[in-house]
């Protein structure tokens, strides 16, 4: 069974450019969730969506960032216009109950020169 | 609010020796904890889980809500124990988990 995976690896942009990452979660899990990790620090909860909905967007940094489930399927996280602060690396993560194991990606790094 | 500290960065110990990588936690009402593991190359994944009570990889970590802690123990470290380890919480009625900031574990021959 293929697990969560993540597009790009890694992508290197320049300030003020768009970045879209995308998330396939394990197939029928409704539970899909977005981090981040910025070097150094904790791994920080971005939102959670069940099915196409945002169940928790509270970590969203501010409104440069975008994300959608469109269908309840994948996810991207969209990153407009990008800021030096941005970089980090992007995890997302699914579940299946609410409540069971998250399962996680590689990772997407994100560079912003 | 929720809050995992794991107050080292990196803790460097031989083989065969004792670990115990700590994490205290912050929150008011009973959380979940967890041990999530990053081994190099490879995806962040669940060590275990303080409800499971279990054992895994020799690791044991046991939950003590007097001290707030959540310590990650093995008694006789092994070489591929090597990796970053975090702890997390999930607060009742959350869905969502709290990391700490990870303690990078090198095992040493």
């Amino acid at each position: 069974e293929a697990g969560v995976t993540q597009f790009p690896s890694h992508s290197v942009i320049e300030k003020g450019q768009t970045v879209t990452l995308r998330c396939d979660p394990i197939s029928g899990h409704d539970n899909l969730y977005w981090y981040r990790r910025v070097m150094g620090k904790e791994i920080k909860f971005l939102l959670h969506f069940v099915k196409e909905s945002k169940q928790d967007e509270s970590g969203m940094p501010n409104n440069r960032f975008l994300a959608e489930r469109t269908g309840g399927t994948y996810s991207t996280l969209k990153v407009q216009p990008a800021e030096l602060e941005d970089s980090g690396v992007y995890f997302c993560a699914s579940s299946q109950p609410i409540t069971g194991e998250l399962f996680f990606g590689e990772g997407s790094r994100l560079t912003v020169l | 609010a929720q809050r995992v500290t794991q107050p080292e960065k990196l803790l460097s110990v031989f083989k065969g020796a004792p670990v115990e990588l700590k994490c205290n936690y912050s929150y008011s009402g009973s959380p979940e904890l967890f041990w999530y593991v990053q081994y190099s190359r490879q995806r962040l994944q669940l060590l275990l889980r303080h409800i499971s009570r279990e054992s895994i990889k020799g690791f044991t970590a046991d939950l003590n809500k007097g001290e707030t802690s959540f310590h990650l123990k093995k008694p006789f470290a092994q070489e591929e124990d090597s990796a970053m380890y975090y702890c997390a919480l999930r607060g009742a009625g959350f869905q969502k988990l709290v990391f700490g900031t990870g303690t990078r574990l090198l095992v040493s021959p």
